[in-house]
């Protein structure tokens, strides 16, 4: 069965630190994997996507995030926070092959910038 | 262009009533989605459309819950006799045939009381 962990329910930060926000799964193969972000009052939103090559995805807001085949993990990082990047982040995974199209989420991580 | 629409964004019901779910998806896209989320927690895969058929709908919790999608466009989630249990915010997505990148409207709060 596919699995997704978000070891943290709350990770919080000074603005204008790095953050970090960890996810690891547990897919057969190599899967899809994304990261998600909530807004309060708005639907989740996409921030990134790693499919192949580069181990280092580059999204929207300045995140990035880092695929780690080995540990199975996909943290999402951001070199400078920002009191606005305060939201609720998912991780997510998709089975690369046919079988199955849905998505798998993790429980997510509230990321607190604080000022 | 517009983004998915979902109503109602809010549902008050009693205990045993039937409730209706809409899902309007952004033009065009073939794949729909719904997925259920309660308070502390990820979403949760409910069905999947792959144009008018439920490509894969093994995440519906029981035979009280069905979804269509006649036209292949708008989908609507039903849901019989309600159960308190049932309570959630009821979030639908799309996205091009074979896309990787969903894109989730606001989501309808059903409140089951």
């Amino acid at each position: 069965a596919q699995s997704v962990a978000q070891p943290e329910d709350q990770v919080n930060v000074a603005e204008g630190n790095p953050l970090t926000v960890k996810c690891t799964y547990s897919v057969s193969g190599n899967p899809y994997l994304f990261w998600y972000v909530q807004y309060p009052n708005r639907g989740l939103q996409f921030l990134l996507k790693y499919i192949t090559g580069d181990n280092l995805v580059k999204g929207s807001y300045g995140f990035e995030a880092e695929f780690n085949k080995s540990q199975t993990s996909f943290h999402l990082k951001k070199p400078s926070a920002l009191v606005s990047d305060s939201a609720l982040y998912f991780c997510a995974v998709r089975p690369r092959d046919n079988y199955g199209q849905n998505f798998v989420f993790g429980p997510g991580t509230r990321l607190s910038v604080l000022p | 262009g517009a983004g998915v629409s979902q109503t109602p964004s809010n549902k008050v019901t009693e205990k045993g009533k039937y409730v209706e779910l809409r899902c309007d998806p952004i033009s065009g896209h073939t794949a729909l989605y719904w997925y259920r989320q309660s308070l502390g927690q990820g979403p949760e895969f409910l069905i999947y459309f792959q144009g008018t058929g439920a490509a894969d709908d093994s995440g519906l919790p029981n035979d009280r819950f069905f979804a269509v999608r006649p036209e292949g466009s708008v989908s609507t989630l039903k849901i019989q006799r309600t159960e308190r249990g049932d309570s959630a915010v009821y979030l639908c997505a799309s996205s091009v045939q074979g896309g990787e990148k969903l894109f989730f409207g606001s989501g309808t709060q059903l409140s089951v009381l």
